[in-house]
């Protein structure tokens, strides 16, 4: 699996847009850049997943540029209750293995 | 609803002692796994589990062990060998042809 980097921690205003950065230099044509989030003493939540598109569903959008090498998820108006832990993963679709997380990004929405 | 149940939700067990953290799933997932956190840390895997009767160790197997006689269950061991057993300890599933995966609430053991 390709390796990810991402800031620790981010602070975003309470109904403004949250936007995270996912760096995934060494990502190969047939991985996907998934996202999820883990909210305080809870099991992570899928929240979305793309590999060359953006992509959009009822949560977030996913941003990912032309040459993939980065990707920006982005909260629309963030609430109190999007304060969590947001990891992002990048490996190939359906490869019979497991989901690696690394430390993610920290986001505190504040009021 | 269908989802990941794992129980009990907060464990204390004396130093020595073997303890078994449950997991159940009526998802009709195929595959299940267990999944180890540390205070500020991501996940690190322990064991997963991709059909009934098979089993394979992830990262950070020794002092665990797991047992996958049922497709909805996956109880998890965690050994008197583990030498820092305390820890959150997540669960999921997932079904063959779909990577997503859903988790569940966690068990916090704490060992003293």
């Amino acid at each position: 699996d390709a390796k990810t980097t991402q800031p620790p921690s981010m602070d975003c205003a309470e109904g403004r847009a949250a936007n995270l950065p996912c760096n995934h230099s060494t990502i190969s044509g047939n991985e996907y850049v998934y996202w999820y989030r883990q909210i305080h003493s809870q099991g992570p939540q899928y929240i979305i997943h793309g590999l060359k598109n953006n992509e959009t569903n009822e949560m977030a959008s996913l941003i990912i540029t032309e040459d993939r090498k980065s990707s920006t998820l982005i909260l629309p108006h963030a609430t109190l209750r999007d304060t969590a832990v947001y990891y992002c993963i990048v490996r190939a679709y359906n490869a019979g293995n497991m989901l690696t997380f690394g430390g993610g990004t920290r986001l505190m929405v504040k009021p | 609803d269908g989802g990941i149940t794992q129980s009990p939700k907060y464990l204390f067990r004396k130093e020595g002692q073997n303890v078994t953290l449950s997991c159940e799933q009526n998802l009709n997932h195929d595959a299940m796994y267990w999944y180890r956190q540390d205070p500020g840390q991501g996940l690190r895997l322990i064991y997963y589990s991709q059909i009934v009767n098979d089993f394979q160790k992830g990262d950070i197997a020794e002092g665990y062990s797991v047992s996958r006689e049922k497709k909805e269950s996956f109880p998890l061991t965690v050994t008197s060998a583990q030498k820092n057993p305390t820890a959150f300890y997540l669960c999921a599933s997932s079904q063959q042809g779909w990577d997503g995966y859903t988790f569940g609430s966690g068990t916090r053991l704490t060992v003293v």
